[in-house]
């Protein structure tokens, strides 16, 4: 069974600064996904950047950029330039791309983030 | 409307009371997701209908009953629920590739918060 762990409960930075959260994953698949998401306080998860597993380069999208080291299993997301929009829940999720295809998502715990001023 | 919207985006109920939740998705995806989310736990999925089927029921009380009448509208019926219940509900959708290669990434709706009295 897949398993996502995000071991930062909570994490604060101050605006225009660089953050980086934590994702470690533990799976037996080779073909997978993996996604960081945005919940901010008004609860719509957004998707913020996807990672496909057989790709080397790393992932960016804007101020977001993820470190994905496949052999340890690790996928941290930074953000840099930190704005106050920012702030929200940030969740590490897994998808393997199995021939049960059902395209589940496996979530860790999640990242509460504080941008403060 | 465009996205995954949700409806009602609050609700209470009491335990003996029956209520449903209604999940519509406007991207013309093929499959759609329920998904659990508790206070300090990961989110839970609880069912997952790919192509109007249930292909997944993750253990979820008969307490809550899924349908799926067509691709774009998911619900979930509520009957003698528990206050440990109370909680919000997400709905996801996404489109799943036939060709055993999982799916893409998951687009949620803004949840309606539950509370059970």
């Amino acid at each position: 069974a897949q398993t996502v762990t995000q071991s930062q409960p909570e994490m604060s930075v101050q605006e225009a600064e660089t953050v980086t959260l934590s994702c470690t994953y533990d799976t037996s698949e080779n073909n997978y996904y993996l996604f960081w998401y945005k919940q901010p306080p008004s609860r719509q998860m957004i998707l913020v950047i996807r990672q496909e597993a057989y790709k080397q380069q790393n992932a960016t999208e804007n101020r977001f950029s993820v470190n994905f080291q496949k052999a340890a299993k690790s996928f941290s997301l930074k953000i840099s330039d930190s704005q106050l929009g920012d702030t929200a829940m940030y969740f590490c999720a897994f998808m393997a791309l199995s021939s049960s295809n059902t395209g589940k998502l496996i979530f860790g715990q999640g990242t509460t983030l504080q941008v403060k001023p | 409307e465009t996205g995954v919207t949700q409806t009602p985006r609050h609700l209470v109920m009491g335990m003996t009371n029956k209520k449903s939740l209604k999940c519509e998705q406007h991207l013309g995806h093929n499959a759609m997701y329920w998904y659990k989310q508790s206070a300090k736990k990961p989110l839970e999925l609880m069912f997952v209908y790919s192509l109007e089927e249930r292909v997944e029921n993750n253990s979820v009380p008969s307490r809550f009953s899924p349908e799926c009448p067509n691709s774009s509208h998911l619900f979930l019926h509520l009957h003698t629920l528990q206050p440990e219940d109370s909680a919000l509900y997400l709905c996801a959708s996404s489109q799943v590739f036939l060709a055993g290669s999982g799916g893409r990434e998951q687009f949620f709706g803004p949840g309606t918060r539950l509370t059970v009295l």
